[in-house]
């Protein structure tokens, strides 16, 4: 089954812009993560936020968390090219007891220098 | 260095035949997952393995096996029952229950083609 769903699928920004991405989820979870992927690389992870938190940031990275809607959103403020990859939410959901993450469908963001 | 080893990177298959993905990890985690990737799409889970000798079907296991006989392996079998075969396969690890908060580890994923 697809937990997360981002959107958009695609976003094209220029260097130093913010970017938003957004991931909606449909079950109850324990944590949700975000991830990065460079093009035919593995996925790298960026961030997580736990159930009861509201708000995360790590350096450029902001996360936010709203339950009650069942959705989150990464942002990435002062883009720069390197940021160009495709970033992909992932739930942890209550009803698998934390035994496994499932995956949005990702968001390809491209920053223009 | 510490980290998830797939392999072959590329990888084709001719029809009717199977073929074994690699993963190996030094990173001493317990859990283990196979996801595959088509283009331009997220990931699906096809197997996943808390603990040695012990494993659980993903979103979509049909035509696809997996063992798990030792920690630091778990290789992925792409049977000729698969018949969409062609995607990218990433392997991944954990060091714990990801309810605790832990994260997924992955390897750099290999490249399956039908021919």
């Amino acid at each position: 089954s697809q937990q997360g769903e981002e959107d958009p699928q695609a976003l094209s920004i220029q260097e130093g812009e913010n970017a938003t991405m957004n991931c909606s989820y449909k079950t109850s979870i324990n944590n949700l993560q975000w991830y990065r992927q460079n093009s035919g690389r593995g996925l790298v992870h960026l961030i997580l936020i736990r159930s009861n938190e509201r708000e995360k940031h790590s350096g450029r990275l902001r996360v936010t968390l709203d339950t009650s809607k069942k959705s989150s959103s990464l942002l990435i403020t002062a883009s720069r090219a390197a940021d160009t990859a495709s970033y992909f939410c992932a739930t942890d959901a209550k009803e698998t007891s934390g035994s496994r993450l499932t995956f949005g469908e990702g968001t390809q963001l491209t920053v223009n220098p | 260095d510490g980290g998830i080893t797939q392999s072959p990177k590329y990888l084709f298959r001719k029809e009717g035949q199977n073929v074994t993905l690699s993963c190996e990890q030094n990173l001493n985690h317990d859990a283990m997952y196979w996801y595959r990737q088509d283009p331009g799409q997220g990931l699906r889970l096809i197997y996943y393995s808390q603990i040695v000798n012990d494993f659980q079907k993903g979103d979509i296991a049909e035509g696809y096996s997996v063992s798990r006989e030792k920690k630091e392996s778990f290789p992925l079998t792409v049977t000729s029952a698969q018949k969409n075969p062609t995607a990218f396969y990433l392997c991944a690890s954990s060091g714990g229950r990801l309810l605790s908060g832990n994260t997924i580890y992955f390897g750099e994923g290999s490249w399956l083609t039908v021919v």
